[in-house]
Formats: C-alpha cells, structure tokens, sequence
C-alpha cells in the first residue's frame, strides 16, 4: 500500500516563530488532507489539497501532486497551535481508504 | 450544521467481553469509515460504509464488524477484546458517490481493555 512520511516528527517553537512541515507519499494520490488533532483527540480539518495552494489565515499549504509531497506552513505561531498535525491521503484505487502519516508534534511555547 | 457525532466518548472494557460504538454522520453525508488510533500513532483505517454496505476494509481482523442503517448512521462492533484493541476510535463521514470528497471526523470513543 502507499506509504506515507511525515517530518519532523517532533517540533518545538517559540510563540510567534514560523514552522514547515512536511508530508511524503509514496504513490500519486487524488485527495489529500491536513488535520490537527487537539488534546482531546479530535481531527480538526484544516486544509483538503490535492494539488495547488491554500491559505487560511495564518496557515497555508501547497501540494505538488507530481513530486509526491505536501508542505503545511504555520506563521507567527500562537501556544493554541501545539498539537499532532497529519497528513492523509486517498488513491483512486482505493477511494474511501484514507492512509495516515505517524504525525508531527508540535509544541510551541509562550 | 450538526458535525459527526460519536458515543460513548469513554469505555472500559475487560478481555474477551464484546462493545458496540455508535456515530452519525455530518449533516448530508452518506458514507461512513471508521478508524483505529492507538498512541502515539496515526488513524488506521478499519472499514467504509455505503449504502448500508461495506465497500472497502482495512487489515482487521473479523472480531471488527460494522453496521449501517438507512439514516447514515453506523456501529462498530468489537468480539472477543484483546488488550490490544485499546485505542481511540474514530468515525468519519463524507458525501458518498465517488468517495474523493472531504473526509470530516468525530471527536472519538476511547476505549480501554483491562
């Protein structure tokens, strides 16, 4: 099955610092997401780019589908930012069967 | 809008005994997967339901079975409970059809096998 890398595994910043994390996959893939998942274990949505750029406020994220990776940039980072951040993705062979990274760590510190 | 609704959000279980965990769907979705997290590592897809079928299974074991009911809504059933079935379980919905759209997660049901 696709294999899928996430980096760094653990991150720790200064509030108000800038941070890049990255995703690897294996395959081509037609969906991927970003998620946040907070203390409490629930998976925030954050961005769904299968190719091309998105921005939110203070995050943004690219994929470039071809080179088979994803970047997910978090500016001026706030304490509320700490958590695990993940990538998944989907094949068109296996619609419906989203494969997760192990996740980024990241704590930021005031 | 009403998100993926999950329950119980806590349960302990003792080996060998059986547990049901139950989700509803996000408002207009009709597919439904499920997803095992154990700690310290990324959700494991279990199965994905549609049209009150199973349409895709991850590596699990037949102990791991599921459900779908008319109103979108699913179960997870677990037989046979092994120590290492204790993780957090989570239930996600998204529009059916050809399954590549935005997947939206609930906050899961984290059970313990004692």
């Amino acid at each position: 099955g696709i294999q899928v890398e996430q980096s760094p595994p653990d991150l720790i910043l200064q509030e108000g610092a800038n941070s890049t994390l990255r995703c690897n996959f294996s395959d081509s893939v037609n969906n991927l997401q970003w998620f946040h998942q907070n203390p409490w274990g629930q998976l925030i949505n954050l961005f769904y780019i299968p190719s091309g750029t998105k921005q939110n406020g203070r995050l943004s994220a690219t994929t470039v589908a071809t080179e088979r990776y994803s970047l997910l940039y978090i500016s001026s980072s706030q304490t509320t930012d700490s958590g695990v951040y993940f990538c998944a993705v989907e094949r068109y062979t296996n619609a419906g069967k989203s494969t997760f990274g192990d996740g980024t760590t990241l704590t930021v510190k005031p | 809008d009403a998100g993926v609704t999950q329950s119980p959000t806590h349960l302990i279980k003792t080996r060998g005994q059986q547990v049901t965990l139950r989700c509803s769907p996000k408002s207009g979705h009709d597919t439904v997967s499920w997803y095992q997290q154990a700690l310290g590592q990324g959700p494991q897809f279990i199965f994905q339901y549609y049209e009150e079928e199973e349409r895709q299974r991850g590596n699990f074991p037949d102990r791991f079975s599921g459900h779908q009911f008319p109103n979108y809504s699913s179960e997870l059933n677990v037989n046979a409970l092994l120590l290492g079935d204790s993780a957090l379980y989570l239930c996600a919905s998204r529009s059916g059809g050809d399954w590549t759209g935005e997947l939206f997660f609930g906050e899961g049901s984290r059970l313990t096998v004692l």
